[in-house]
């Protein structure tokens, strides 16, 4: 079983839609969690760390349920810019970051 | 300020062949991290170094090497270039070893041939 698992999409969605992008993790010992936001042929940059109590930026909410090792992505009222890869990042005792292969998003006019 | 910067930016070499690829920290930052993504992949993680010194080691092979110089700046070295080694390579740098904030370079883009 992969340490960070995604669905890799495609999620193709109109604007102004609702998407949620759903991520598991098999170490339960991991302490820090965050999503980052992947651009064509661009470097990663990260969108928000996630938080047990669940935190929101803009139209982005992420959610953490450590009890199932899951983490959560909600991007409301989706805008064309939106369009990226959403790498789930999970980082445990050790100093190394552990992504997951990615949700790909498509916002359509 | 300049961000991690990179280079080169794109790089074709022949299996068989050494590689070197270069990565230049923000400013201040300490620690430098080196990614290998696959087309299609998350990227996995290869080395980090802090103070000069490997702090960390991801699963690859001893092909892989690499080193962090006095001004922070990092060189990674591949030898023995396969075909599986193409990938887009990314630096990330951060101030101290374990901070929560990375920020990645723009990688280079490596063809094995």
């Amino acid at each position: 079983r992969k340490e960070v698992e995604q669905d890799p999409g495609p999620f193709n969605v109109p604007e102004g839609a609702t998407v949620a992008f759903n991520c598991t993790y098999s170490n339960s010992a991991s302490q820090s969690f965050f999503w980052y936001r992947q651009d064509c042929r661009k470097e990663p940059k990260l969108l928000m760390s996630v938080y047990s109590s669940g935190n929101e930026d803009g139209r982005f909410t992420a959610q953490l349920n450590r009890a199932s090792q899951y983490i959560s992505l909600l991007i409301r009222d989706s805008k064309l810019s939106d369009s990226a890869t959403y790498l789930c990042v999970v980082k445990g005792n050790g100093q190394n970051f552990v992504f997951g292969p990615g949700t790909r998003l498509s916002v359509l006019p | 300020d300049a961000g991690v910067t990179q280079s080169p930016t794109h790089l074709i070499k022949t299996r068989g062949q050494h590689v070197t690829l270069r990565c230049s920290p923000i400013s201040g930052h300490k620690s430098v991290s080196w990614y290998q993504q696959v087309l299609g992949q998350g990227p996995q993680f290869i080395f980090q170094y802090y103070e000069k010194e490997e702090r960390g080691r991801g699963n690859f092979p001893d092909r892989f090497s690499a080193r962090q110089f006095p001004n922070y700046s990092s060189e990674l070295n591949v030898n023995a270039l396969l075909l599986g080694d193409s990938a887009l390579y990314l630096c990330a740098s951060s101030f101290f070893q374990g901070e929560e904030t990375q920020y990645f370079g723009p990688g280079t883009r490596l063809l094995v041939l």
